[in-house]
């Protein structure tokens, strides 16, 4: 199984639905994040949360909101889907070691969501 | 802020040729820069990162990259290219005054001919 988990890995829907993707990870990690990848602009931070508690805001939060319902669980919500945030989104984790800024990302294979 | 170019958005090479991919960033405190590659239909893959030291590092697949200060660039080489070393490639930096977040560049789509 993978160490990070994402679902669904495809989804179409229509413009003004909710959607929620979600992550789950086996790894024991501390941190969770959002990104979201679009063609030519690489990756962009929606979220990010570094225990239960805490939930921070990305460059690009607006539209979006997220629960860390557990340490190994942390969902995105669109609550009313629009075209343009149709894109391929990835979830990833770092584990909080003492030299904090080495913390390597792991990746989920990602959710691409089309919004119409 | 932070910040990272990758100015090719497409590099091809012939298979057995060296590569490289090349990556700048901006950073107001100490760099913290990161290799990642993206096959497709998958998620990144951590490939090397530089945090001190030694400025030639070497990760994993035979890819090294080298932290030049100076120029504040850290590209990622290959002596010798494979096929099966096609695929997208984002570098990313941190630094000490941004805690927890990476900021990624557009990536890099590395095509290696036979």
């Amino acid at each position: 199984d993978a160490d990070v988990t994402q679902t669904p890995r495809n989804r179409i829907t229509k413009t003004g639905k909710r959607i929620m993707l979600e992550c789950s990870q086996t790894k024991g990690h501390d941190r969770m994040y959002w990104y979201r990848q679009d063609p030519g602009l690489g990756l962009r931070l929606i979220y990010y949360s570094f225990d239960v508690k805490d939930i921070n805001k990305g460059e690009i939060s607006d539209g979006y909101s997220v629960s860390r319902q557990a340490q190994a669980k942390f969902s995105l919500s669109l609550e009313s889907a629009i075209p343009n945030q149709t894109a391929l989104y990835f979830c990833a984790t770092s584990d909080l070691v003492s030299d904090s800024w080495a913390n390597v990302l792991t990746f989920g294979a990602g959710s691409r969501l089309t919004v119409l | 802020a932070q910040s990272v170019a990758q100015p090719e958005d497409q590099v091809n090479v012939a298979e057995g040729n060296p590569l490289t991919v090349k990556c700048t960033y901006s950073v107001s405190g100490n760099p913290y820069l990161f290799w990642y590659v993206q096959y497709p239909n998958r998620g990144l893959q951590f490939l090397l990162k530089y945090i001190t030291g030694d400025n030639l590092v070497k990760g994993s697949y035979g890819f090294e990259a080298e932290f030049n200060k100076s120029q504040t660039s850290f590209h990622l080489k290959k002596p010798s290219a494979l096929v099966s070393d096609s695929a997208l490639y984002f570098c990313a930096v941190r630094d000490n005054t941004n805690a927890g977040k990476s900021t990624f560049g557009d990536g890099t789509t590395l095509t290696v001919k036979p």
